[in-house]
């Protein structure tokens, strides 16, 4: 059973459009983690959210975290081929070093 | 070399043997971590590695999965007896410490690219 899900589990859109993937669970984190990985590689941090509603933006990217701390969203404007990738979100508890994952997101850019 | 190294890349090996994986994390960083990422399935903690404390191997799945880091670099994941069902791929990742206390803050985890485990 995941403590976190992701949603959509697969995601395909034309370049030039706007995604967003949800991270969703029912316990609460300390702090919130979304990472890319591409084929072949392992994961790289994009950005980690702490406070509960804090939004950050990574140029083209905006993350949220939920006001409860439960939640996240990563939302891409104006998407390149270069976004595709497998999206993963983790949570960190209060107490704890070690990451919950979601299953992830496959997002697919065509252009 | 600036990052987190593994090999092999690819393991095949026939239900019942033993497999060493190993990882070499950035030199440095006193954290190290192991996930396992099955297909569909988010990454998996398996165990962590901080300094010379014992590390936390809550999240090893059978008694057949046992780590050890020497010297406090480079570390080997060792499976017994493989089953088809660990087929996965074996990620580790190292940070320059865990993080702060209370776990609010986790010191960025740099990942290696993984080694394809396949029990046939």
């Amino acid at each position: 059973t995941q403590l976190l899900e992701q949603s959509p589990q697969f995601l395909s859109i034309q370049e030039g459009e706007n995604l967003t993937v949800y991270c969703n669970s029912s316990s609460v984190f300390s702090s919130l983690q979304w990472y890319r990985q591409e084929p072949g590689e392992g994961p790289v941090l994009l950005v980690t959210v702490v406070t509960g509603g804090e939004v950050k933006k990574l140029k083209r990217l905006t993350f949220q975290f939920g006001d409860a701390r439960k939640d996240s969203s990563l939302h891409i404007t104006a998407a390149q081929t270069g976004d595709t990738g497998l999206y993963l979100c983790a949570g960190l508890r209060s107490n704890d070093y070690k990451l919950s994952f979601g299953a992830g997101t496959t997002v697919t850019v065509r252009a | 070399g600036a990052g987190v190294s593994q090999s092999p890349s690819n393991k095949v090996t026939e239900k019942g043997k033993d497999v060493e994986l190993r990882c070499d994390p950035i030199s440095g960083h006193t954290a190290l971590y192991w996930y396992r990422q099955s297909l569909g399935q988010g990454l998996e903690f398996l165990i962590y590695f901080q300094g010379n404390s014992a590390p936390d191997k809550s999240g090893l799945p059978s008694d057949r999965f046992s780590a050890e880091r020497t010297g406090g670099s480079v570390s080997t994941l060792t499976i017994q007896r493989t089953q088809q069902e660990d087929s996965a791929v074996y990620l580790c990742a190292s940070s320059l410490a865990l993080g702060t206390s209370g776990g609010a803050f986790l010191d960025t985890q740099y990942f290696g690219p993984g080694t394809r485990l396949t029990v046939l």
